[in-house]
């Protein structure tokens, strides 16, 4: 199966600075990695997605990357506002219909 | 996500009994899945399903069963088998097993 973690479990940000959260993955037939942010008592909610054939792809004040051969990506946050304070979850597909999620990574901006 | 119902919102089983929760959806998505979320934790897969009248195990199969009788319905029922039951459990679509997951708001589980 697949084994993904990530860090850091906690990130606290003054608002305005970048927040990043890094995933490794161990299944190299990965090849789907999406981030969820889910607020407190809420359903986790896609933000951004990338497959294997990309090392890079951005949205606005959000980006993600990807090494496949470290086997690791990471999420960017550029500007981070208040109402980006959530936990991120990262996710890795290996193989049909099985995605394996990361333990979550509470972050929090102050303003 | 609108198009993906789960019913109860909260649910409270007592010993030696099984609840079945409930999982809808109008996305006409082929994929649906029951994750199972403890506090602190990520989301572990309980049960997938690819096609209508079939499904898989995932992770933590062990004390719940499903079943994908139509394609707009997955219910997942909780056994008595399953000793620690209380956690958040989400129910989630996809239009193809390799496409993003949707998913519901969740059902909160306890135990009287």
């Amino acid at each position: 199966g697949e084994n993904v973690e990530q860090h850091p479990s906690t990130l606290s940000v003054q608002e305005g600075d970048s927040a990043v959260i890094k995933c490794t993955y161990s299944d190299s037939a990965s090849n789907y990695f999406p981030w969820y942010k889910q607020e407190l008592g809420k359903r986790p909610q896609l933000i951004i997605d990338i497959r294997s054939n990309v090392g890079e792809k951005k949205d606005q004040r959000i980006a993600v990357t990807l090494n496949k051969t470290a086997k690791h990506f990471s999420l960017h946050i550029t500007e981070t506002q208040p109402e980006d304070s959530a936990v991120y979850f990262c996710a890795a597909k290996w193989s049909a219909g099985k995605s394996t999620f990361g333990d979550g990574t509470t972050l929090t901006v102050k303003p | 996500d609108g198009g993906i119902t789960q019913s109860p919102k909260y649910l409270f089983r007592k010993e030696g009994q099984n609840v079945t929760l409930s999982c809808e959806q109008n996305l006409n998505h082929d994929a649906m899945y029951w994750y199972r979320q403890d506090p602190g934790q990520g989301l572990r897969l309980i049960y997938y399903s690819q096609i209508v009248n079939d499904f898989q195990k995932g992770d933590i199969a062990e004390g719940y069963s499903v079943s994908r009788e139509k394609k707009e319905s997955f219910p997942l029922t909780v056994t008595s088998a399953q000793k620690n039951p209380t956690a958040f459990y989400l129910c989630a679509t996809s239009k193809e097993s390799n496409q993003p997951q949707h998913f519901g708001d969740g059902t909160r589980l306890s135990i009287l």
